[in-house]
């Protein structure tokens, strides 16, 4: 079993639709990264919290750290939208976890159809 | 500022073969991550490089992969010889470090080898 697990592996939504990705994780974790991957793309940085919420344009992110628990939330969503996101969770603390490596989930696969 | 760059973008060798991949962090980062996707797996972390020293090597599958980042500038990823189950997307990413855990990672487009 994963030490991060994310919820659905595959979306499709209409455009305009809500839309939440799930990540649990079984780990003390300093941070949590959300990323996205476009097809035939590089990996690029969406959010990284450590408790609360953010927030990026129609994009939030929210954490629970008591429940090792996050979500990402696409508030209208749009076709562009359509990638891989990530959730990865850095374990370690404070200062000397700057070079701690990422703990990967496998992924949700988000396809908006216009 | 230039991102994370990767060369190849993509590789196609014979099993057997040597295959060199190479990173060019942004300029000033002195972390430098390389990460593998195989086919329907999670991303998996290979090795950390503070500067040019090896922070942490246990990713690294096995003697095959040799990874060097001379002078604390890019880094190349050799293995050799290449296997069947070495196919995947290869990434790197950098960060400046010295910021704790609230560093930003900045990732490369990857580079996808494909062994046959």
């Amino acid at each position: 079993k994963n030490e991060v697990e994310q919820s659905p592996q595959n979306l499709t939504a209409q455009e305009g639709e809500f839309i939440t990705i799930n990540c649990s994780y079984s780990v003390g974790i300093s941070a949590l990264h959300w990323l996205q991957q476009h097809p035939g793309g590089g990996i690029v940085s969406l959010f990284m919290l450590s408790s609360g919420k953010k927030k990026h344009g129609r994009l939030i992110a929210t954490i629970n750290i008591q429940e090792k628990h996050s979500s990402l939330h696409i508030t209208a969503s749009h076709p562009r939208d359509s990638a891989v996101y990530i959730c990865a969770v850095r374990s370690g603390r404070g200062v000397e976890s700057s070079g701690s490596r990422l703990t990967f989930g496998e992924g949700t696969q988000l396809t908006v159809n216009p | 500022e230039a991102g994370v760059t990767q060369f190849p973008s993509h590789s196609v060798i014979e099993k057997g073969q040597t295959v060199t991949l190479r990173c060019d962090p942004i300029s000033g980062h002195d972390n430098l991550y390389w990460y593998r996707r195989v086919m329907g797996k999670e991303i998996k972390f290979l090795l950390h490089f503070v500067k040019e020293s090896k922070q942490d090597e246990s990713g690294m599958p096995n003697n095959r992969f040799l990874a060097e980042r001379t002078g604390g500038t890019y880094s190349t990823l050799k293995v050799q010889p290449a296997e069947l189950e070495d196919s995947g997307v290869y990434f790197c990413a950098s960060s400046q470090g010295g910021q704790g855990y609230w560093e930003k990672l900045f990732f490369g487009s990857g580079t996808q080898l494909s062994v046959l």
